[in-house]
């Protein structure tokens, strides 16, 4: 266990439906990161928070995608209008500022969306 | 971002020293290679990070040569719960904070 927890662990749900993933960082730590990991492959970044502020965002975050962090403290990843193509792992890391970029993320368990 | 090459899947046998190979020959003055770690149905987790020559810690050693274009994770005596997905990054220490991963190499560690 890392300490940084996410809620759900599985959803499931059909198309078209908004689904809202919840991510507890550890708690000291300023920075939070969204991927996805999709079978067999590495996990792809999506976006990325220092304390509230967004400051990254992939190309692979669509216009149905968006992730908050209102207090700098937990995150929430909402996709809306689901798809099939969807369907993935959903993983948060978290870190807290170092002297050089390199800094440890520490994963969460991830939520497994699978979209029928 | 130097891209990382290594290879897809090893076998081993408990008791054995792993050595998984890593190139990345487009590695730039400020980037630092990194290890994850990921088990089936968990996130990845941090192994160990180098910059050069050999980096040990008590789960593994790192091993990066003068030239940098290739670095071996070393695992000794693995056993059975080493059997994972082990991933090979080049993080920069300035700017971009974001963890490019590859498709990792699947280690499968048998009796």
């Amino acid at each position: 266990d890392t300490g940084v927890s996410q809620d759900p662990r599985h959803k499931i749900t059909k198309r078209g439906q908004n689904v809202t993933f919840r991510c507890d960082p550890i708690s000291e730590h300023n920075r939070l990161y969204w991927y996805r990991q999709t079978l067999g492959q590495g996990p792809e970044f999506l976006t990325y928070f220092q304390n509230e502020a967004q400051l990254e965002k992939s190309r692979l975050l669509s216009d149905r995608f968006s992730a908050e962090r209102p207090k700098g403290s937990f995150s929430t990843l909402e996709i809306q209008r689901t798809e099939q193509g969807d369907s993935a792992m959903y993983l948060c890391a978290s870190s807290v500022t170092g002297e050089r970029a390199t800094d440890t993320q520490y994963f969460g368990p991830g939520t497994r969306l699978t979209v029928l | 971002l130097a891209k990382t090459t290594q290879p897809i899947s090893m076998d081993s046998y408990e008791g054995q020293e792993v050595n998984i190979t890593c190139s990345h020959n487009n590695i730039a003055t400020n980037d630092y290679i990194t290890w994850y770690q990921q088990f089936p149905s968990q996130g990845p987790r941090f192994i160990i990070q180098g910059y050069k020559t050999k980096v040990t810690n008590e789960v593994a050693s790192l091993f990066i040569p003068a030239d940098r274009k290739s670095s071996t994770l070393s695992l000794p005596r693995v056993s059975l719960s080493d059997t994972a997905v082990y991933y090979c990054l080049v993080q920069r220490d300035t700017g971009r904070r974001a963890l490019t991963f590859g498709s990792g190499t699947r280690l499968q560690v048998q009796p």
